[in-house]
């Protein structure tokens, strides 16, 4: 137990389809973070957020719309996917997303599928 | 560098023998390294960290060596045991920007 839930595990979706990822920590951390995990690549961020406010976006295309409405949860809502955004989805959390030096810790990700 | 996915490297180690997993990292900013396991179906999990004001940190049968004149980080196992089977991969972080990662290690632990 990592103190850090992700739901579903699995997620089989068409592209036009609109879901949901959740994630919640129990760890009293104040950063949330999302990551792509694909085979043949480095887990590249998504996004950080640090008390609730967003300080990272790193890039990512508008198909991914992160929410975070308190410090315990992390949401990525998904629409109009595409096959290569098939991966696991991973949410992390830690005690300071800036200057403290803390490690991250993860949730078990959410395998997504686009058909 | 490391590689995942067809191209991940692979450590093959013998059950009660050391393992040592390397990184090389290329900013010579970076302060703070953390190794992560991940074991299949699950996340990353972490190990030990180490700050850049130190050389080497020493957890429960795990060891960090930093080298910071040539970048390098290592993970050291000792008495490996089949439950070690993972991918094993470093991340490095420079001041208040974000964690970098590695691609990963595949250790695998003959019994």
């Amino acid at each position: 137990e990592t103190g850090v839930t992700q739901t579903p595990r699995h997620l089989v979706m068409g592209m036009t389809n609109k879901k949901s990822l959740k994630c919640e920590q129990h760890l009293g951390h104040n950063a949330m973070y999302w990551y792509k995990q694909s085979a043949k690549k480095p887990l590249e961020l998504m996004f950080v957020y640090n008390f609730k406010e967003q300080t990272e976006n790193n890039s990512v295309p508008s198909r991914f719309s992160p929410e975070c409405p308190n410090s315990s949860h992390l949401f990525l809502h998904l629409h109009t996917l595409q096959p290569e955004d098939s991966a696991l989805y991973l949410c992390a959390s830690s005690q300071d997303g800036g200057q403290l030096n803390q490690p991250q810790h993860f949730g078990d990700g959410t395998r997504l599928s686009i058909l | 560098g490391e590689s995942v996915g067809l191209h991940l490297p692979t450590l093959s180690v013998q059950e009660g023998d050391n393992s040592i997993i390397n990184c090389a990292y290329s900013n010579s900013a970076s302060d703070y390294f953390i190794w992560y396991k991940q074991e299949s179906g699950k996340g990353p999990q972490f190990i030990i960290d180490i700050r850049s004001n130190m050389d080497k940190r020493q957890g429960q049968r795990v060891t960090v060596l930093l080298n910071k004149t040539v970048k390098h980080l290592s993970l050291q196992i000792a008495a490996t045991q089949p439950g070690d089977s993972a991918v094993y991969f470093c991340a490095e972080k420079a001041g208040n920007t974000p964690l970098v990662f590695g691609k990963g290690t595949r250790l695998s632990v003959i019994a």
